[in-house]
This record gives structure tokens, sequence and C-alpha cells, in this order.
């Protein structure tokens, strides 16, 4: 069965400063590969998705994921954050993805903190 | 448009007593899942609607937990005989066919 790993639960960080979310997932023959967002006591947010071709990824808030299929990761990064950006952000992987069975299984999270 | 809209937004309930928790999908999504997002076990898949297709319930916790979608929208999620160990709060998504998943707002159950 798949599974994913976020290695930080929690990653502190200063305004305007770069940051990188890494998530881990195991292998699989085909494996797409999704972050989503949550805002205090909101619902998920898609942030980016990847399906297959470009590696680089780019999705909404000017943040960008790298899937590296030798190293089974895929870090999320922002280049510099704001203090909107503090949440929860959450990876996650499905093994079909338009077929028949579309099912998210999730990393634990990583609680990102903005700090002025 | 509408988004994914889930009722109650919170609930309370008595251990032993049963819930019933509702999600009503974007119109003209076909797939509809329920998750569990709880502190220790962080999110969990629960139970996936495709469709006329027999739902996926290889996530539901216990016998205690089951859920129906009738008419192929709105979907309820019934806890019966609520235990401490259920509170957490329940997420529902919808998508079309079975690509990219909107979450509703979710609704927090607190079993006392």
């Amino acid at each position: 069965a798949q599974s994913v790993t976020q290695l930080d639960s929690q990653v502190p960080v200063f305004e305007e400063a770069p940051v990188e979310l890494r998530c881990n997932y195991s292998s699989s023959v085909s494996v797409y590969l999704f972050w989503y967002v949550q805002y205090p006591n909101q619902g998920l947010q898609l942030l980016l998705k990847y399906l297959s071709g470009s590696t680089l990824v780019k999705g909404i808030n000017g943040f960008e994921a790298e899937f590296n299929k030798s190293q089974t990761s895929f870090h999320l990064r922002k280049p510099s954050v704001h203090i909107s950006d503090t949440a929860e952000y959450f990876c996650a992987v499905s093994d079909h993805y338009g077929g028949s069975q579309g099912n998210l299984i999730f990393g634990k999270g990583t609680k990102l903190s903005v700090k002025p | 448009g509408a988004g994914v809209s889930q009722s109650p937004s919170n609930k309370v309930t008595e251990k032993g007593k049963d819930v019933e928790l509702r999600c009503d999908p974007i119109s003209g999504h076909t797939a509809l899942y329920w998750y569990r997002q709880s502190l220790g076990q962080g999110l969990e898949f629960l139970i996936y609607f495709q469709g006329n297709s027999a739902p996926d319930k290889s996530g539901l916790p216990s016998d205690r937990f089951s859920a129906e979608r009738t008419g192929g929208s709105v979907s309820t999620l019934t806890i019966q005989r609520t235990q401490q160990e259920d509170s957490a709060v329940y997420l529902c998504a919808s998508s079309r066919y079975s690509d990219e998943q909107y979450f509703g707002p979710g609704t927090r159950l607190t079993v006392t």
C-alpha cells in the first residue's frame, strides 16, 4: 500500500525567507502526487499536482514542487514566504487518477509558521 | 460556483449516541469521498462513492460507521454508538470522475 512521509511536523520561518517542505512517498509503478494547504478552521485546498510530464510543477500562491522519482520525493518550495502562508500543508499520493478509484493517501502534515 | 458544503459544522454528542453528518457535493461531480482528520491519525480515507458503482468502504474503521449517497448527490455518514475516539473532523470531498478533489469545510465531531 502507498504511504507518504512528511519529515517535518513543524517548520518555523521568517517572512520573505525561502522554505522547503519535504515529502517522500513509497515507491509505485505509477503515482500521482498532490500538495494541499489547510488554513485554520477551513477545508483543504489544492496547491499543485503532479500527474506526468515536467517534473517541476508550479501551483498557486507562488509555490512549486519537484517530482524526483529516484529519490521518491515531492518537496514543496517557495522562494519567499508571507505571513499569510501560515497554514498546515499536506502531501498526498494516489495510485489512480481519472480511473475507478482515486482516494488520496495523506502525510501527517507540516505546520508552516511564518514570523514577521 | 458553490463548493462542497457540510453540515453541521460542529456536533457535540454523548458517548453511545448515533450521529449523522451530511455532505452536499459540487453539482455534477460523480465521485464523493469521506475522510477523517484527527490529532493522532492525521487524514484518513473512509469511503468513496463513484457514480452508481458499489462504494469502496475499505477505509471504514468499524461496522459502527456507514455511509450512503442518495440519487448520486447528497451523502450521509452515520456513526452508531459513538465512542470518544470518534472525535475528529470529518471531511467530505467531491470530484468529476476521479480527478481533482474539492474539499468541504468539515464537521467537527466531539464525543463527550
